[in-house]
Order: structure tokens, then sequence, then C-alpha cells
């Protein structure tokens, strides 16, 4: 899997968006881009992912530059309950037959 | 959907006893089932993958017979910490393929160990 760089951490404000970027100049043609969060002291949670397309759902969006070498993530109107660590991956889609390998993720604070 | 359920949520055992924590796919089946460590301050780290009626594949470093993990059928793994001792307390997470194509991977709630 190809590897990411993140910041370690992030403010924001709450009720403001929140864009956390991830850089994947390594990757492959068909590695697809996944996020997750762990709020503390619970197992991660999937947000999003993509191929080369932005995407959106319930939870995020998900900007991905046309060369696919990085990656922002972004909390439309973030919550204090958006406090997490956020992990950028980068695999094959379904992950193959291998687990996530898990950089140290970008620590993002909601300020109140 | 892809609803992984792992138990305990929380153990305390003492140094030398065994301890297992169980990890359930709730709503699909899962032949192959992940299990990582992670210590406080640091992120997750994958110790061992699972494939149901085969036997599990470690990571480098991760001694099979103290993490004994058994998968025996598409909906359930468990991973037993034989002999623990203080050092293996960490927060333990297993995660699942499976699911809703492109999410990849569910993950539990995760467990947390000490060992005192």
């Amino acid at each position: 899997d190809a590897k990411t760089t993140q910041p370690p951490s992030m403010d924001c404000a709450e009720g403001r968006a929140a864009n956390l970027p991830c850089n994947h100049s390594t990757i492959s043609g068909n590695e697809y881009v996944y996020w997750y969060r762990q709020i503390h002291s619970q197992g991660p949670q999937y947000i999003i992912h993509g191929l080369k397309n932005n995407e959106t759902n319930e939870m995020a969006s998900l900007i991905i530059t046309e060369d696919r070498k990085s990656s922002t993530l972004i909390l439309p109107h973030a919550t204090l309950r958006d406090t997490a660590v956020y992990y950028c991956i980068v695999t094959y889609s379904g992950g193959g037959a291998d687990g996530l390998t898990f950089g140290k993720g970008t620590h993002l604070i909601i300020q109140p | 959907g892809a609803v992984v359920s792992q138990h305990p949520s929380w153990v305390i055992c003492k140094s030398g006893t065994s301890v297992k924590i169980e990890c359930r796919s709730l709503d699909f089946q899962a032949t192959t089932m992940f299990w990582y460590r992670q210590f406080p301050k640091q992120s997750l780290m994958l110790m061992a993958t699972s494939n149901e009626g085969s036997k599990a594949t470690y990571e480098q470093g991760v001694e099979k017979d103290k993490f004994l993990i058994n998968h025996a059928s598409l909906t359930l793994s468990t991973l037993t910490v034989t002999s623990a001792h203080p050092e293996d307390s960490s927060f333990y997470i297993c995660s699942a393929r499976g699911g809703v194509i492109g999410y990849g991977y569910t993950f539990g709630s995760g467990t947390r160990l000490t060992v005192v």
C-alpha cells in the first residue's frame, strides 16, 4: 500500500468546515483513498472512500486532486463530536487480503 | 448494515491468566478478520489475519503461541491472550472484511485489556 502523510494535529471552530489534507504521492492507479476516524477509546469508523472522482456522503466530502497525489477530507459543519483522530489510508478496494496499515493520522480538535 | 460486535469492552485480569476476546460480524459473513493492538497515544498495529477454517497469519514480532486466534465460523473470530503479563495491557480491536462492497473493513468497538 502507498504511504500517506498527514499533519499531526489541526484545530477547527465548531460550525466551520474542517479540511483535512493527505499526501499520497506514490499511489498506484488501482488504489483507493479511504478515510477512517477514531474517537477516543473506540474502534475506527469508516467515513468515505474514492478512486479519482470527488465523493460526498452524509458525513463528509472527499476531494482528490487530478494527479491523485493528494486528497482533502471535508467535514462541512464540524461539531464537538467530530473531535477524533482521522486516518487517510491508501489501499486496494476491499483491501485485498491484507489488513489496513494505519499511519499516525491527524488529531482534529473542534473548538467550541 | 456491516456491524462488528466485540466483547468484552474491557477486562482486568491477573498476571499469568488467559483472556478471550470475541469478535462477531452480526449481519454479514466475514471470511477474513483482522486483529489490531493499540498502545496509548499510538496508532493501530496489525497483529494477525484470521481466515475462516484455516490458521491465522501473524505479523512479524507477534507471538502466535501467546495470541491464539480461532476463526471457526464465518461470523466469529476469537483472540485469546495466554499467560497475560502487564506488558500485554493494551487496546485490542478486531476488523472484518465484508458487508457493503467498497467499505472494505468494519471495525469492532475494541477491548481494553488491563493485566495486573
